[in-house]
């Protein structure tokens, strides 16, 4: 199984300001299969970014991602009230696997 | 629009039994993979299941074998989920997802249903 792992745990930053999230995983993942999401306090998780670097449908272009093989990064730029919530990363190869979430607070 | 409504959560002892339900819309329902996730109060996100279109292909957390069932009536819209031998540590808000063609990566999720497991 691949084990995925998030940093910082939680962020804490103001408005305006960018927002770089890590995912780290244990075994090289095929980057088409690697998604992340956004999950607002009380709310189902959304899907922001898949295979990586394409933002799902609605997605602002304040948000964008890289990455390949164990190493992969979600930026958000000029941040705003409403990006605050838990992020997570999500892979799909031999089973899906989530990291265990970045928590975002804006100032 | 895509909709996905779970339904069949409720308090339930150890030991117990539930099936789950989510009712979709808005989109060709027979043409997507489907998964099960679930949200542990105040934890992440954990992956269950996953049914391919036709059912013919499931698969489950190696974690979570053996007590779950993944399921779908592609007539009716409708994806399954049957738990047994509830445990206090199953407590969970538990979600449907529809997944990107191939990927499994999930594009919409239900509001989930919740699942107390207490005696």
């Amino acid at each position: 199984e691949v084990v995925l792992t998030q940093s910082p745990g939680t962020l804490s930053l103001s408005p305006g300001e960018r927002a770089t999230l890590s995912c780290r995983a244990s075994q090289s993942v095929n980057s088409r299969y690697l998604g992340w999401y956004h999950q607002k306090p009380g709310q189902a998780p959304r899907l922001l970014m898949y295979a990586s670097s394409y933002r799902a449908t609605g997605i602002p272009d304040r948000f964008s991602g890289s990455g390949s093989g164990t190493d992969f990064t979600l930026t958000i730029n000029r941040l705003e009230p409403e990006d605050l919530g838990v992020y997570y990363c999500q892979q799909y190869g031999s089973s899906i696997t989530f990291g265990q979430g970045t928590r975002l607070e804006i100032k | 629009q895509v909709q996905l409504v779970e339904s069949g959560g409720g308090l339930v002892k150890p030991g117990g039994s539930l099936r789950l339900s989510c009712a979709v819309s808005g989109f060709t329902f027979k043409d997507y993979y489907m998964s099960w996730i679930r949200q542990a109060p105040g934890k992440g996100l954990e992956w269950i299941s996953y049914i391919s279109t036709s059912g013919s292909e499931v698969s489950y957390a190696d974690s979570l074998r053996g007590r779950f069932s993944i399921s779908r009536d592609n007539s009716k819209n409708s994806l399954y989920l049957q738990i047994n031998s509830l445990r206090t540590e199953d407590t969970a808000m538990y979600y449907c997802a529809r997944a990107i063609t191939v990927t499994n990566l999930f594009d919409y999720w239900g509001r989930g249903t919740l699942v107390t497991v207490s005696s």
